[in-house]
């Protein structure tokens, strides 16, 4: 049973638009929702993250949208670049000792110059 | 800096021949993960480390086996590599405190394949 369900999973965005990536999850005892970014080659890094006491966190071009009563939340890149093409898995995890996440099959980002 | 170093970041191993794969981190926390990655597919946890406690998840097969001998290393020990063990090894820490308690920080990974 999948808990956390991503989409889509591959988007192509021109350059300066925005980038929109979904997620949902089934398990209301999370209460931390990271993005993580990945380049080829190389291990996930956090992107951006929130708690489910807020509707919205901004972090430059990057914003998290969260709507707790539909168990969604979704990845806003703003002003899309090149640079950004990259993996991105969303996840969530709930507070506890080991801090296990559950990962989202991951979208493959491609920015068109 | 402090980081997640994975060693070696590539290895090529033979099919039944013993492998290990190697994680140090210098951020001290006290959670030490080992994740398996195939291409276009989400990182899939396979063991954790609370401190010395080991934690293992259900589907990972006995064919995996791990030792944390101190905080700062971690080693993914794989007894008879099979074809379908390539894969991106990611080694993961976490601590419980910071600025996100439940952040995950990740190594560049080490890509093993089995000739």
């Amino acid at each position: 049973q999948q808990q956390v369900k991503q989409s889509p999973q591959s988007l192509i965005v021109q350059k300066g638009g925005i980038s929109i990536i979904n997620c949902a999850y089934e398990n209301t005892a999370f209460d931390y929702f990271p993005w993580y970014q990945q380049f080829p080659g190389k291990g996930p890094a956090l992107l951006i993250a929130i708690r489910p006491d807020v509707s919205e966190k901004k972090e430059g071009r990057f914003t998290i949208s969260f709507n707790k009563s539909a168990k969604q939340f979704s990845l806003h890149i703003m002003d899309s670049q090149p640079g950004d093409s990259a993996t991105y898995f969303c996840a969530a995890s709930e507070e506890n000792r080991d801090d296990k996440i559950i990962f989202g099959k991951g979208t493959r980002l491609h920015i068109l110059p | 800096d402090a980081m997640v170093i994975q060693n070696p970041r590539y290895q090529v191993t033979q099919f039944g021949k013993p492998v290990t794969l190697s994680c140090s981190q210098t951020l001290n926390h006290n959670v030490m993960y080992w994740y398996q990655q195939k291409s276009s597919q989400a990182p899939k946890l396979l063991f954790h480390y609370y401190d010395k406690d080991f934690n293992n998840e259900a589907d990972t097969p006995d064919n995996f086996q791990s030792r944390r001998p101190n905080t700062s290393f971690c080693f993914l020990d794989i007894r008879s590599p099979g074809l379908g063990d390539a894969a991106m090894y990611l080694c993961a820490t976490s601590s419980e405190t910071g600025i996100y308690d439940n952040e995950q920080f990740f190594g560049p990974g080490t890509r093993l394949t089995v000739l």
